[in-house]
């Protein structure tokens, strides 16, 4: 399967851009990359996700490698409620990963007023 | 509203104490899956459905069973439960394809004594 490589923690200040990486350099053609944030005691939720493209909505940024082999998902304006553990996975569309989500360690983002 | 909900959100039972953790979706999603998060280890994918009637195991999916039998309920069955699966243990839905958000439910936290 398919796994991501993300950096343990990260800091930022608040109102400051942020960009937290990812690594996967064995995603396949059909994989598309997603990134999820978990608040404490809350289940996960959806951020923002892409196949090939660069991507943006109101949450976030997501900036795709051309190898597609890397992706990094950026805060414009880090504000306090952003303090999360931030998930980057690949979501398979095909072949044996069809279904399967592969979570990897998460980055703990810090915001610091 | 759009939800996932679980029950129980909290139980603490006893070794070899059968029992169900039920996961329903007000979406008319058909993939739905359960996934179990500790600490160290981050979320790890125990069983998903593609649809009604369609299983398939996950990356840990030893000492729990699944059944779909309607496409709003997915619920897991722990049939010996045994101290190792201590966890808090979240289910998911989303649309069939890889490129949809997936909405988590609450959690449910399970100590096995």
């Amino acid at each position: 399967d398919a796994k991501t490589t993300q950096p343990n923690s990260m800091e930022s200040n608040e109102e400051e851009p942020v960009h937290l990486p990812c690594n996967h350099s064995t995603i396949s053609g059909t994989d598309y990359i997603h990134w999820y944030r978990q608040l404490p005691s809350q289940g996960p939720e959806y951020v923002i996700h892409g196949l090939t493209s660069n991507v943006n909505n109101r949450m976030a940024s997501l900036a795709i490698a051309e190898d597609r082999k890397s992706s990094t998902l950026i805060l414009h304006r880090a504000t306090l409620r952003d303090a999360a553990v931030y998930y980057c996975i690949l979501v398979g569309a095909g072949g044996t990963s069809y279904g399967k989500l592969t979570f990897g360690q998460g980055t703990i983002l810090t915001v610091h007023p | 509203e759009a939800q996932v909900t679980q029950n129980p959100r909290y139980l603490i039972t006893v070794t070899g104490k059968k029992l169900t953790v039920t996961c329903s979706q007000n979406m008319n999603h058909e993939y739905m899956s359960w996934y179990r998060q500790d600490p160290g280890l981050g979320l790890r994918q125990i069983y998903y459905s593609m649809n009604v009637e369609v299983t398939d195991k996950g990356d840990v999916p030893e000492g729990y069973k699944v059944s779909r039998k309607e496409k709003r309920n997915f619920p897991l069955i722990l049939e010996s439960p045994s101290p190792n699966q201590t966890s808090l243990y979240f289910c998911a839905s989303r649309l069939q394809g890889a490129n949809y958000e997936q909405y988590f439910g609450p959690g449910t936290r399970l100590t096995v004594t």
